[in-house]
Parts: structure tokens; sequence; C-alpha cells
């Protein structure tokens, strides 16, 4: 079945340094690859998906590249700033050719990120 | 326009009671889907409608769970004889007419079974 492994937190980081949390997958064929962010006291919210192999995510400053070769989403931002924290879920949507079990979303543990001014 | 809402935000029941969730969708929303977080873990599928039918139930755990959207539209994830293993974060999504569109999430009701 599809899975997605994701690098545990808290990760602490000071403003303005460079971001990078891992997140790799198990899935047949081509999945879709999302990140979700999940800041304090609110819901998921979408922040940057990618449909097929080499597409590039972005939003926010936050980038992501759908790696097929390595299985591969890891979630990337230049520089953070103390409204970056929050819980980040990397996730996968299998194929729309795929049978049952497809349709919902595969998220991994979450990521919480902590930026310390 | 308003989001997806849910209803009880929190909810506190003993062991072997029955439950109700409720989730409105955002208006137009054809597809609604059931999540079930657990402490420390990420969202886990649970059922997945499509209108007024389940599509892809295969996420539901066992025969206590169970789900109805009627009209279209609100839907009622039902448990039976909670257990406390059913303690979670149950959150619900809609998107606007399947697995090609963006789910957006409802701020989910925190069920605890004592």
């Amino acid at each position: 079945g599809n899975s997605v492994t994701q690098m545990e937190g808290p990760v602490t980081l000071s403003e303005e340094a460079f971001l990078t949390i891992n997140c790799t997958y198990t899935a047949t064929g081509y999945p879709s690859l999302f990140w979700y962010v999940q800041y304090p006291g609110e819901g998921l919210q979408l922040l940057l998906k990618a449909t097929k192999a080499d597409d590039k995510g972005s939003n926010k400053g936050f980038e992501a590249t759908y790696r097929k070769e390595t299985t591969s989403f890891h979630l990337e931002k230049g520089s953070v700033q103390v409204s970056d924290s929050a819980v980040y879920f990397c996730a996968l949507r299998g194929p729309l050719y795929s049978g049952g079990g497809a349709d919902g979303l595969t998220f991994g543990k979450g990521t919480h990120l902590i930026i310390q001014p | 326009g308003a989001g997806v809402s849910q209803t009880p935000s929190n909810k506190v029941t003993e062991k072997g009671k029955y439950v109700e969730l409720r989730c409105d969708p955002i208006s137009g929303h054809t597809a609604l889907y059931w999540y079930r977080q657990s402490l420390g873990q990420g969202p886990e599928f649970l059922i997945y409608f499509q209108g007024t039918g389940a599509a892809d139930d295969s996420g539901l755990p066992n025969d206590r769970f169970f789900a109805v959207r009627p009209e279209g539209s609100v839907s009622t994830l039902k448990i039976q004889r909670t257990e406390r293993g059913d303690s979670a974060v149950y959150l619900c999504a809609s998107s606007l007419d399947g697995r090609a569109n963006e789910q957006f999430f409802g701020p989910g009701t925190r069920l605890t079974v004592l």
C-alpha cells in the first residue's frame, strides 16, 4: 500500500535559516504529492503540490520537487520566519486510474517546525 | 464564503456509548472525505463520498463506524459502542468534484472516550 515517511521533529531553527524537511514515499505508479501545513489553532491547509515527476510546487517561499527516481518530495525554504512555525505534513494521493483505497490522501506523521527570533 | 465546518468541536463520551459527528462541506462541493488523526500521527483516511454515495469506505476500521450523506451535502460520521482507542481528532474535508481537486479541511472534532 501507499505510505509516506517524513523526518521527525521538532525541528528548531533561527529566523532566516535555510529549511529542509525530508519526505519520501512508497506508492504504485505516479501519485500526486502534497505538503499541508497546520498553523497553531487552525485547520490543515494545502501549502503546495506536484502531480507528475520533476514538477516543482511552490508557495509562500516554500518549494518541493517531485523526484521519481528517489521517491522524494522534500520541502525547502531559503529563509524562514517566525510565522512559519507550524506542523507540516507530507501527503500523497494515488494515481487517478488506481483502485480502492486510493481516493483519500495518505499522510506522513507530521513535522513540528519551531522558528526562534 | 464559509469553509468546511464541523460540530461539535469537542465531544467527551463514555466507553460503549454512541456518537455522531457532523460535517458541513463548502457549498457546491460534491466530494466529501472523513479522516481520523490520532495524537502524534498524520490524518488517516476513513471514507470518501461523491454526492450521496460512499465511493470508497476502505478506510473505516470496523463495522462500528458508519457515515451517511443523504442529501449530498451535510455528512454524519456515526460511531457505535465507542472504545477508548477511538479517541482522536476526526477531520472532514471537501473538494469541488473529487480526486483531482484540492481538499479543504475543517477544524475537526476532538473525540475523547473515557
